[in-house]
C-alpha cells in the first residue's frame, strides 16, 4: 500500500513568494495532519482535518498560512507571502481513526531566501 | 498542561547492546496513547511502537519494547541488540483521546550506535 505522499520534496523560494505544499493521505484514512519541524521549536502541529473538515487550526502561525482539504485524497498547505522564518520541514500525516496510529509522509523541506 | 519530556538530548550505545531512551509525560486524561517514532538522517518519521493507557502489558515490536510505568508517567523505549542502522533521532509522543487525538511530541533523543 502507498504511504502518505507529499510534494514537492524540496522547495527553495524567495521571500514574498507564494508556496503551496501538497499531500495525499493513505487511502481510507479519515484524518489528516500538517506539522512543521524546526530545530528551535521541534515538531509542531499546524492544523488537522477529520473527514475533510478542519478541526483545530490553533497551531497555524498567522494569516499567511492556510490549509484546505477539498476531498479525502488531497490537501494543500499554502504560505502567502513566504518569509525566511518559514524555512522548515513540513510533514503531512494521516490516520484511520482517532485511536489509530498517525503515519507520516516524507516531508517537504522548505527554504525561503 | 499536557507535556512530553525527553531528558536525554543525545545517547551513545555500543553495537549489539541494549539501550533505554527516557520519556515522561504529563496529562490529566485517563485515556491516552503513547508512541515512539524514529527519524533517521534521511528525515522521514517512522512509527515504531504504541502503548495505550489501559494496556496492562508492555508493548513489544521486534527489538523494540516500551517500558510503561503508569504511576510514574513514564514510557521509556528499550532497543535490544542495537544495530548501526538504529542511529537516528527518536521522538516520544502522546495522543490525547479527549482532544481529538492530537499528538504532542517531545524534543527527541539522538541515538548514536558505535561499531
Amino acid at each position: 500500500d502507498a504511504g502518505v505522499i507529499q510534494s514537492p520534496r524540496h522547495e527553495v523560494t524567495e521571500m514574498g513568494q507564494e508556496v503551496t505544499l501538497r499531500c495525499k493521505p493513505i487511502s481510507g484514512h479519515n484524518s489528516l495532519f500538517w506539522y512543521r519541524q524546526t530545530m528551535m521549536r521541534g515538531l509542531e502541529l499546524l492544523i488537522y482535518f477529520n473527514n475533510n473538515v478542519p478541526i483545530d487550526d490553533s497551531g497555524m502561525p498567522e494569516d499567511r498560512f492556510s490549509a484546505k482539504m477539498p476531498n479525502a485524497s488531497f490537501s494543500t498547505l499554502k504560505i502567502q507571502p513566504s518569509e525566511p522564518r518559514d524555512s522548515a520541514v513540513y510533514f503531512c500525516a494521516s490516520r484511520r481513526g482517532v485511536t489509530d496510529t498517525q503515519y507520516f509522509g516524507p516531508g517537504t523541506r522548505l527554504t525561503v531566501l | 498542561a499536557q507535556k512530553i519530556t525527553q531528558t536525554q538530548p543525545g545517547m551513545f550505545v555500543q553495537e549489539k547492546e541494549a539501550v533505554t531512551l527516557d520519556c515522561t509525560y504529563d496529562t490529566s486524561d485517563q485515556s491516552y496513547g503513547l508512541f515512539w517514532y524514529k527519524q533517521p538522517s534521511s528525515g522521514e518519521m517512522i512509527f515504531l511502537i504504541y502503548q495505550g493507557s489501559y494496556d496492562e502489558q508492555n508493548a513489544t515490536e521486534g527489538r523494540y519494547s516500551l517500558n510503561f510505568q503508569k504511576a510514574r508517567k513514564s514510557a521509556n523505549l528499550v532497543i535490544s541488540a542495537s544495530q548501526l542502522g538504529d542511529s537516528a533521532m527518536y521522538f516520544c509522543a502522546m495522543r490525547e483521546s479527549l482532544r481529538g487525538g492530537k499528538l504532542i511530541f517531545g524534543q527527541g533523543t539522538e541515538l548514536s550506535v558505535k561499531p
